[in-house]
């Protein structure tokens, strides 16, 4: 069974630039997350998708963040403009059902903002 | 104060030792995930236990769902159990910050 994939794997930009990430599933899995993990840190939830609906996006600084699930499968998660601070991980990970399930964590992109 | 609180933050052991690290979390929780983390790599789930206990392998997960409390121990460790552990859970997924162990041969 394939895992989740991820692109790219690093991604070095100025501030002010602009970033997206890509995230594919494993497929069947309706559940789909993006997490930021700062060094040092344990990850923080951005955004969860059921399907291609947004269940929670509390945590995503809407400002400048944005993602979308438009089909219900691939996910794109995108910086505009980007500030130092968002020098991260971003993880995707997806699950079969929504809820009490196991996760399963892409590889993550590691992100430089200079 | 953070939702989900793991001790210790690093820990040191020597190879066959039988570790323990705790977990504490103040949130509501249906399901507590408990994952491993390797230096430059991806995230990996352990287990995600609701009640009692689980066992796979060397790893026991345990968690008391009245104390909002969980374990992970590792039995006989080994150099290649280094890792960070998390634990995590809640509606928002509330991650811990993670206890970065380390076996020594």
């Amino acid at each position: 069974e394939a895992g989740v994939a991820q692109s790219p794997r690093y991604k070095i930009i100025e501030k002010r630039q602009s970033v997206a990430f890509w995230c594919n599933p494993i497929s069947g899995h309706a559940t789909l997350y993006w997490y930021q993990q700062i060094l040092g840190q344990g990850p923080k939830l951005l955004i969860q998708f059921q399907n291609n609906g947004v269940v929670d996006d509390s945590q995503l600084p809407k400002d400048r963040f944005s993602a979308e699930r438009l089909k219900g499968v691939d996910s794109t998660l995108k910086i505009q403009p980007a500030k130092l601070e968002d020098s991260a991980v971003y993880l995707c990970a997806s699950s079969l059902l929504r809820g009490a399930d196991t996760q399963y964590f892409g590889p993550g992109t590691r992100l430089t903002v200079l | 104060k953070n939702e989900v609180e793991q001790s210790p933050q690093n820990l040191t052991a020597q190879e066959g030792e039988f570790i323990t690290i705790n977990c504490s979390y103040s949130v509501g929780i249906s399901a507590l995930h408990w994952l491993q983390q390797h230096p430059g790599g991806g995230i990996v789930s352990l287990f995600m236990l609701s009640s009692g206990k689980k066992k796979h392998g060397r790893l026991i997960a345990t968690i008391n769902i009245q104390e909002k409390h969980s374990s992970l121990h590792i039995t006989a460790s080994h150099p290649r159990d280094s890792a960070v552990y998390i634990c995590a859970g809640g509606n928002q997924f509330y991650f811990g910050t993670g206890t970065s162990l380390t076996v020594i041969p």
